[in-house]
Parts: C-alpha cells; structure tokens; sequence
C-alpha cells in the first residue's frame, strides 16, 4: 500500500472550514484514499474515502487531485468536538484481509 | 447492536504474567483485527482474521497469540507480559465485503506492565 504524508498538527478557528492535506504520490491505480479520526484515545472512526471522484457525506468532503498524488479532507464548520487526530490512508482494494495501515496523522485543535 | 466489545478495558500487569483480551462483534463480521497503539504514535496491527479458523499476523506479533473459534469472538493472549507491551490495544471488525471502506473499532484496551 502506497504510503501518505500529513502535517503533525493543524489549527483551526470554530466555526470555520478545516482543510487537510494527504500527499500520496506514490498511489497506484487501483489504492483508495481513506480518512479515520481518533478522538482523545478512543477507537478510530471511520469518515470517507474515495478511488478518484470528489466524496462527500454528512461529516466531510473529499477533494482528490486529477493526478491522484494528494488529497484534502475538508470539515466545513468545524467544532470543538472535531478537535481529533485525523489518519489519511491509502489502501489496495485487492488487499487480502481488509486491513488498514495507520501513519501518525495530523492532530487537528479546533479553537474557539 | 452492542458493535464491536473489548474487555478489561483497563489492567496492570506485573512483567511474565500472562493475560487475554477480550473481544466480541455482533454484527456478523467476517474479518476481525488487533492493533496495539503506544502513546503519540498510530495503530500497528498485531494479527487479523478473516474467518473462523483462520488467523495471520500482521506488523508486530511477536509475544502475542490469537484464535478465531466463532465469527463473534477474537481473543488476544499475552504470554510472558514485558514492558514494551505497555499499550491501548483496540479491536476492530469489518464485512468481507467492504463497500463502505469501514473498519468498526472497540474502545479500547489499556494494559501497564510493571
């Protein structure tokens, strides 16, 4: 599976969008991109992920560049309770087993 | 459904003693996992299972063991427990078939060897 960089933190005002940024240049053609947050030392959560189209559900939007080589996962409005560490992961859809590779993440502290 | 159930959810052990994690998942997931967590890092993943009777390792098994004898139920042995093994442990449990991309974790196991 490809391996991804993001920043070790970020900081955003309450209120306003979070964008994070995921580098994964060396994605292959048929690798996922996938975003969980961790919330204070509980279990990981998934929010969405995506092969090439823009993604969006209820908590998120995924934006991926035409080239596949990075991603942002953007919080419209964010709140004190997004303040998490967020994982951007990129994962072979023929990946015996399901598994999921986590990196450090980025720690995102929402700020009134 | 209670999702995915890990127990104890905190314990203290004293180094070469020997304990099991539990974990259960009612939702009839074919594929089940361990990572272990130590503080600032992100998740490794011990061993996973894709069905009873059937476990692999995965980035860090050594001085754990697992078994899969039912669909609900993947417990993780410690033998000889050492102070490396200082760590949350979380469960997690997926379909085999996997649209949505989810992987549906525990709350976590905290184990202190001392």
């Amino acid at each position: 599976d490809a391996k991804t960089t993001q920043p070790p933190s970020m900081d955003c005002a309450e209120g306003r969008a979070a964008n994070l940024p995921c580098n994964h240049s060396t994605i292959s053609g048929n690798e996922y991109v996938y975003w969980y947050r961790q919330i204070h030392s509980q279990g990981p959560q998934y929010i969405i992920h995506g092969l090439k189209n823009n993604e969006t559900n209820e908590m998120a939007s995924l934006i991926i560049t035409e080239d596949r080589k990075s991603s942002t996962l953007i919080l419209p409005h964010a709140t004190l309770r997004d303040t998490a560490v967020y994982y951007c992961i990129v994962r072979d859809s023929n990946n015996a087993g399901n598994m999921l590779t986590f990196g450090g993440g980025t720690r995102l502290m929402v700020k009134p | 459904n209670a999702g995915v159930t890990q127990t104890p959810k905190f314990r203290i052990l004293k180094i070469g003693q020997s304990m099991t994690l539990q974990c259960a998942q009612d939702m009839n997931h074919n594929y089940m996992y361990w990572y272990r967590q130590d503080p600032g890092m992100g998740l490794k993943l011990i061993y996973y299972s894709v069905g009873a009777g059937i476990t692999d390792k995965g980035e860090v098994p050594n001085g754990y063991n697992v078994s899969r004898s039912t669909t609900e139920d993947f417990p993780l042995r410690l033998e000889l427990a050492a102070p490396s093994q200082t760590s949350v442990y979380f469960c997690a449990s997926s379909y085999k078939e996997w649209n949505t991309g989810e992987l549906f974790f525990g709350e976590g196991s905290r184990l202190t060897v001392l």
